[in-house]
C-alpha cells in the first residue's frame, strides 16, 4: 500500500491564482481530512469527509472547497490564492466511521508546501 | 470549545537526559488522546494514543505518557532522549468524527 499519497510537494503561486492540491489513499479509510500546518499554530482543520459523498468545515475552511466523489479522493481546492494561505497542507485518513472509532489513528500523507506570492 | 496547549514550544536537551512534555486539554465529554512526531522533512507519525483503560501508555520508541483526568493532562515521557529524537511533538484530543485537535507543537532538540 502506498498509504496516503499528495501532490504536488512544492507549490508557488500568485495572488488570485485557483488550483487543487490533490489527495488519495489506497487503504479503503472512509474519514479523511486536511489540515493546514502553520509555525506555532499546529495543525489546524480545514476540511473534512466521513465518507463519499459527505463532507464539512472545520475549523479554518474559509477559501478552501472539497469534494469527495470517491473513497480514494480528497481533493482541495483553492478557488482565489491569498499569501496567507502560504502554509504547508496536510492530508489525512482514518479507518472509523463518523462517532464510532473516533479514537482510531489518522495516517498523514508527506505535505504540500505551498506559498503564495 | 475544544482546544490543546502545549506548555513548552522549544526544549534543548543533552542526549541522556529525561524528558518531559506537557500537554493540557479542554474538553467536556469523553476524549481521547493522542501524541504525534514529526521528524524534520517528514510527516507525522502517532507516537501513541488513549482511548480507555490503563492511563499509562505507552508508545514506540521507548515514549509514554499518562492520562491524568482530574487535571486534564497527558504529559509525554521518555527516560532517555537520543539524538534521533529531535523532531516536534503534537499533542491532540480527538472531537468526534475523528476531528483533531492539534497543540501548536513543541521542538525538540537533543545535542549529542
Amino acid at each position: 500500500n502506498a498509504g496516503v499519497t499528495q501532490t504536488p510537494k512544492f507549490q508557488v503561486l500568485k495572488t488570485g491564482q485557483s488550483m487543487t492540491l490533490q489527495c488519495a489513499q489506497d487503504m479503503n479509510h472512509e474519514y479523511m481530512s486536511w489540515y493546514r500546518q502553520d509555525p506555532g499554530m499546529g495543525l489546524r482543520l480545514i476540511h473534512y469527509s466521513v465518507g463519499a459523498g459527505i463532507t464539512d468545515q472545520g475549523e479554518v475552511p474559509n477559501g478552501y472547497n472539497v469534494s469527495r466523489s470517491t473513497t480514494e479522493d480528497f481533493p482541495l481546492r483553492l478557488l482565489s490564492a491569498a499569501p496567507s494561505q502560504t502554509s504547508v497542507y496536510f492530508c489525512a485518513s482514518s479507518p472509523g466511521l463518523a462517532g464510532v472509532s473516533s479514537y482510531n489513528e489518522q495516517f498523514f500523507g508527506p505535505g504540500t508546501r505551498l506559498t503564495v506570492l | 470549545a475544544q482546544s490543546v496547549s502545549q506548555h513548552n514550544h522549544h526544549v534543548i536537551l543533552s542526549e541522556a537526559a529525561s524528558l518531559e512534555l506537557g500537554c493540557n486539554y479542554s474538553y467536556g465529554g469523553t476524549v481521547n488522546l493522542f501524541w504525534y512526531v514529526q521528524y524534520p522533512g517528514q510527516h507525522l507519525q502517532l507516537l501513541l494514543k488513549y482511548f480507555s483503560g490503563d492511563p499509562l501508555v505507552k508508545g514506540i520508541k521507548g515514549f509514554e505518557a499518562e492520562f491524568i483526568k482530574s487535571k486534564f493532562s497527558f504529559n509525554l515521557r521518555k527516560p532517555s532522549v537520543q539524538w534521533s529524537d529531535t523532531a516536534e511533538y503534537f499533542c491532540a484530543v480527538s472531537g468526534g468524527y475523528n476531528k483533531l485537535i492539534f497543540g501548536a507543537g513543541t521542538r525538540l532538540a537533543v545535542h549529542p
